[in-house]
């Protein structure tokens, strides 16, 4: 089956620094991924996605970079801020089928 | 617009009941994808729907099953309820096969 997994299960910031996190990703042949973040009690929100086609990939205050030779996703966010405490989840979705195959996130808590 | 809605958002059922959720996916949407959330393995694909054909499903038993009508409003079944099917679970809703949008999901609880 498909692998998708996160470096680092929890990261602590200071407020207003900026967060990197990682998602390492298995299938060659996914061509589309997205970052999500969940609140706790709610479900998965979309934050950015990024096509194979692309390496980088801007929103507000958020970068996608995707790094196809070593299968690697990340998530910048910049200046973070509280409201940002959450887990982050990576999707990936190969070029056959509709599937889409999650990791297993990452915990962000900012620190004041 | 309008997001994804599921109902019911709690649900609380004893083994060996059936269960029936729903979801109202975004308008213009026509894929509805379900996924079941657990602490211990995260989100796993249930099935997806688009113009109400299965278009894909994930390696769950046979008591899951769900189904899409001609608005792309989806429902999924669990029948035989095991304690094991305590989770969250997630309708996400996309126009094609993209941008894939969650709605806050369906709490079951099995006793």
């Amino acid at each position: 089956g498909e692998s998708v997994g996160l470096h680092l299960p929890t990261l602590s910031v200071q407020e207003g620094d900026n967060s990197i996190i990682n998602c390492a990703y298995s299938n060659s042949a996914s061509d589309y991924f997205i970052w999500y973040k969940q609140e706790s009690g709610k479900g998965p929100q979309f934050i950015i996605d990024i096509r194979s086609n692309m390496d980088k990939r801007q929103g507000q205050r958020v970068t996608v970079l995707l790094n196809k030779t070593v299968k690697h996703l990340s998530l910048q966010i910049a200046a973070t801020q509280p409201g940002d405490s959450a887990v982050y989840f990576c999707a990936e979705k190969p070029n056959t089928g509709n599937q889409f195959y999650f990791g297993t996130g990452t915990s962000l808590t900012v620190i004041p | 617009k309008a997001g994804v809605t599921q109902t019911p958002r709690y649900l609380i059922k004893t083994r060996g009941q059936q269960v029936t959720l729903s979801c109202s996916p975004i308008s213009g949407h026509r894929s509805v994808s379900w996924y079941q959330q657990t602490p211990g393995q995260g989100l796993q694909f249930l099935f997806e729907y688009f113009s109400e054909t299965q278009r894909n499903k994930g390696n769950f038993p046979g008591r899951f099953s769900g189904r899409q009508f001609s608005n792309s409003r989806s429902e999924m079944n669990v029948s035989t309820l095991e304690l094991g099917d305590s989770a969250l679970y997630l309708c996400a809703s996309s126009r094609t096969w993209d941008e894939q949008y969650f709605g806050p999901g369906t709490r079951l609880t099995v006793t």
